[in-house]
C-alpha cells in the first residue's frame, strides 16, 4: 500500500536570491530557539540560535528574527547558494528547567541554479 | 574536533533480532539525546541523559527499547526484539549544558528491520 508521510512545506528559490523560512512555535514560555539544517543522508547541523531576550541575531549570510507576540521565528538566508538546499528545522526549548528541544516538521529549501 | 560519533552507520537486521546502536558524545558535553527520524513522524526525542542519568524517557516507544549511559563518553540504544516498524534513522546528539543549550547531532544510524 501507499505510505503516507509528512508533507514538508517547500520553498523554491533562484540561486542568488534571498530566502526566508518561517516557523510558528508552540509555547509562549519558550526562551531559546535554534535553526538546524539537514542535508540528505546527514544529521541536523546547527546554523544559528537566539534567546528570547533578543528579536534579531545575525550570522554569516543568515539572520534569525523572533517575534514573541505572535510566536513566530524566521530564518533569512542571503544570496542563496545551491549548497543551501536542505531541510531546515526550527527547534524551541520550552523551559530552562529542561534540556528538551521541540522540533518543527521542517521546510525543504530547493535552490534552482 | 571529532563531533558526535555513532556506529554502525547502517544496520540491516531481521525481525526479532536484537539491535544495539552506539554513541560517543562530544568530549566535555554533559547531556546526551537519542532521536528517531521517520517520514511519518519526523524527528522524535526518545530519551535524554544529563550527567549520565536518564532524565526523560517519555518518548521511548515501548519496553522493547532501552538506553544506557555507563559513562560520560558512551551510550547505547537497544531494541529487543526488533520489528519492521522500528526502521528509521536514529540520531544521537549531545550538548554542553543541561538546560537549554545547543544540541550537536551525530551522522545517524539507518536501521532497516526486514
Amino acid at each position: 500500500g501507499e505510505s503516507v508521510g509528512l508533507h514538508l512545506p517547500t520553498l523554491s528559490v533562484q540561486e542568488g536570491d534571498n530566502s526566508i523560512i518561517n516557523c510558528a512555535y508552540s509555547n509562549s514560555a519558550s526562551d531559546y530557539f535554534i535553526w538546524y539544517k539537514q542535508e540528505s543522508g546527514k544529521g541536523p547541523q546547527f546554523i544559528i540560535d537566539i534567546r528570547s531576550n533578543m528579536d534579531k541575531r545575525q550570522g554569516q549570510r543568515v539572520t534569525v528574527l523572533l517575534n514573541k507576540t505572535v510566536k513566530h521565528l524566521s530564518l533569512q538566508i542571503a544570496a542563496t547558494q545551491p549548497g543551501d538546499s536542505a531541510v531546515y528545522f526550527c527547534a524551541e526549548n520550552i523551559s530552562r528547567a529542561t534540556n528538551k528541544l521541540i522540533f518543527g516538521t521542517g521546510t525543504l529549501l530547493a535552490v534552482q541554479p | 574536533d571529532a563531533g558526535v560519533i555513532q556506529s554502525p552507520r547502517h544496520e540491516v537486521t531481521e525481525m526479532g533480532q536484537e539491535v544495539t546502536l552506539r554513541c560517543k558524545p562530544i568530549s566535555g558535553h554533559n547531556s546526551l539525546f537519542w532521536y528517531r527520524q521517520t517520514m511519518m513522524r519526523g524527528l522524535e526525542l526518545l530519551i535524554y541523559f544529563n550527567n549520565n542519568v536518564p532524565i526523560d524517557d517519555s518518548g521511548m516507544p515501548e519496553d522493547r527499547f532501552s538506553a544506557k549511559m555507563p559513562n560520560a563518553s558512551f551510550s547505547t540504544l537497544k531494541i529487543q526484539p526488533s520489528e519492521p516498524r522500528d526502521s528509521a534513522v536514529y540520531f544521537c546528539a549531545s550538548s554542553f549544558g543541561t538546560r537549554g543549550d545547543t544540541q550537536y547531532f551525530g551522522p545517524g544510524t539507518r536501521l532497516t528491520v526486514l
